[in-house]
């Protein structure tokens, strides 16, 4: 059965500086992959998706992925952190047929400090 | 109204009471998903209904019964229900293959 691992259950970062959240999965093919934030008191919005091609994805917000398929990871990455991103972060995969079902990692917490 | 809502947002329960969670698309999408969200706990897909297939957790305890009557209108019916059942319950609902998934804001549920 695929997994999603995200090591880091909390980051703190300082305004303005630079963020990567990582995480790996665990499956015998390439997957489709995302990540989805989550704000207090909201469902999930997707940030950005990989499902071929250019390994680098650009998401929404500023936000950017890069598939590594010799580590088996995707990891989040943002410039130059905003308070609003204050949030939690999900890395999932999907498999499949229909790659209808996606399994979610434990998340990470985002604390921006002023 | 757009996107996916999710009624009642707050619930709170005993064990022996009856209770449904009720959510609705507007997006014209084909699938629908409930999911649980527990504290310190990877998201758990519980359900999914589409046009191809109806996919249940094979680990969700049968006292969790959902209902899907139209491709924009899913239910999650509950019934004696255990404390560890408390957590936010999401719906979503998508088009097509893999892609996106849009995520209402929840129900949250506590039982007493």
């Amino acid at each position: 059965a695929q997994s999603v691992t995200q090591p880091d259950i909390h980051i703190t970062v300082s305004e303005g500086a630079s963020l990567e959240l990582r995480c790996n999965y665990s499956y015998g093919a390439t997957p489709y992959l995302f990540w989805y934030v989550q704000s207090p008191g909201q469902g999930l919005q997707l940030l950005l998706k990989y499902f071929s091609g250019d390994t680098l994805v650009q998401g929404i917000k500023g936000f950017e992925a890069e598939f590594k398929r010799s580590q088996s990871s995707f990891n989040l990455r943002k410039p130059s952190v905003h308070w609003s991103d204050a949030a939690e972060y999900f890395c999932a995969v999907a498999v499949g047929g229909s790659a209808r079902q996606l399994t979610f990692g434990s998340g990470t917490q985002l604390t921006v400090l002023p | 109204e757009t996107g996916v809502t999710q009624t009642p947002r707050h619930l709170v329960m005993g064990m022996t009471n009856k209770k449904s969670l009720k959510c609705e698309q507007h997006l014209g999408h084909n699938a629908m998903y409930w999911y649980k969200q527990s504290a310190k706990k990877p998201l758990e897909l519980m359900f999914v209904y589409s046009l191809e297939e109806r996919v249940e957790n094979n680990s969700v305890p049968s006292r969790f019964s959902p209902e899907c009557p139209n491709s924009s209108h899913l239910f999650l019916h509950l019934h004696t229900l255990q404390p560890e059942d408390s957590a936010l319950y999401l719906c979503a609902s998508s088009h097509g293959g893999p892609g996106e998934l849009f995520f209402g804001e929840g129900s949250r549920l506590t039982v007493l």
